[in-house]
């Protein structure tokens, strides 16, 4: 089956620092999508894209986040600087058309301390 | 503006129960309605969607129906077993047939051999 690839998968890094997560939709998916999933706010979606051109990205902070796409195989979700209340599991999601489903990564959890 | 609530849980029963997660939807015309499943530690997957009122959706075991006039989605299943136990999340999509998804804040089901 084919998967939407994300790393790392466990992240735990310090106040402060730079962290990018990396996805790797499926082959032939021309949409793809940031989510961020914590217990108080549930599923929120951060960024998307349609071939590569960023569509939404109203969900993100944008003191702090980007996301970016450099090439169909790529998209990089990246804070800068982290801060604990960023902790949270981080999901990328490819599709098509949201008719037939759009497919999920396992997801980055990021620990921000 | 658009939206998806559902039942909050968690929900517990024991095996060959009954189950039935209420959703409920607010939106600007007729938007697609999906129930996507998250096994502890991945990702979502899709489980069944509905694209029309009074459609029915279903996959292994699970049935919803979209209904317009109660704007709900209702998940259901006469008999659950313990490899059902997830986490639920409704969802509508947002900005036509290549759009996003909104989602709800996802139930979690337990059960209990």
């Amino acid at each position: 089956d084919a998967r939407v690839t994300q790393t790392p998968r466990h992240k735990v890094t310090e106040m402060g620092q730079e962290v990018t997560m990396r996805c790797q939709p499926i082959l032939g998916h021309n949409t793809v999508f940031w989510y961020r999933q914590t217990m108080m706010q549930g599923l929120e979606l951060l960024a998307y894209f349609r071939n590569r051109a960023p569509l939404d990205d109203s969900g993100m902070p944008k003191d702090r986040f980007s996301a970016e796409m450099p090439d169909a195989t790529l998209a990089t979700l990246k804070i800068q600087p982290s801060e604990p209340r960023d902790s949270a599991v981080y999901f990328c999601a490819s599709g098509t058309l949201v008719g037939m489903g759009y497919t999920f990564g396992s997801g980055t959890r990021l620990t921000v301390v | 503006g658009n939206s998806v609530t559902q039942m909050e849980g968690p929900v517990t029963l024991s095996e060959e129960a009954f189950l039935t997660i209420n959703c409920t939807y607010t939106a600007t015309g007729y938007p697609s309605l999906f129930w996507y499943v998250q096994y502890p530690g991945e990702g979502l997957q899709l489980l069944l969607k509905a694209t029309k009122a009074d459609d029915k959706g279903s996959n292994k075991g699970f049935e919803a129906t979209y209904r317009k006039e109660t704007t709900s989605f209702h998940l259901e299943k006469g008999s659950v077993q313990v490899s059902d136990s997830a986490v639920y999340f409704c969802a509508q999509n947002y900005g036509g047939s290549q759009g996003n998804l909104i989602f709800g804040k996802g139930t979690k089901l337990s059960v209990k051999p």
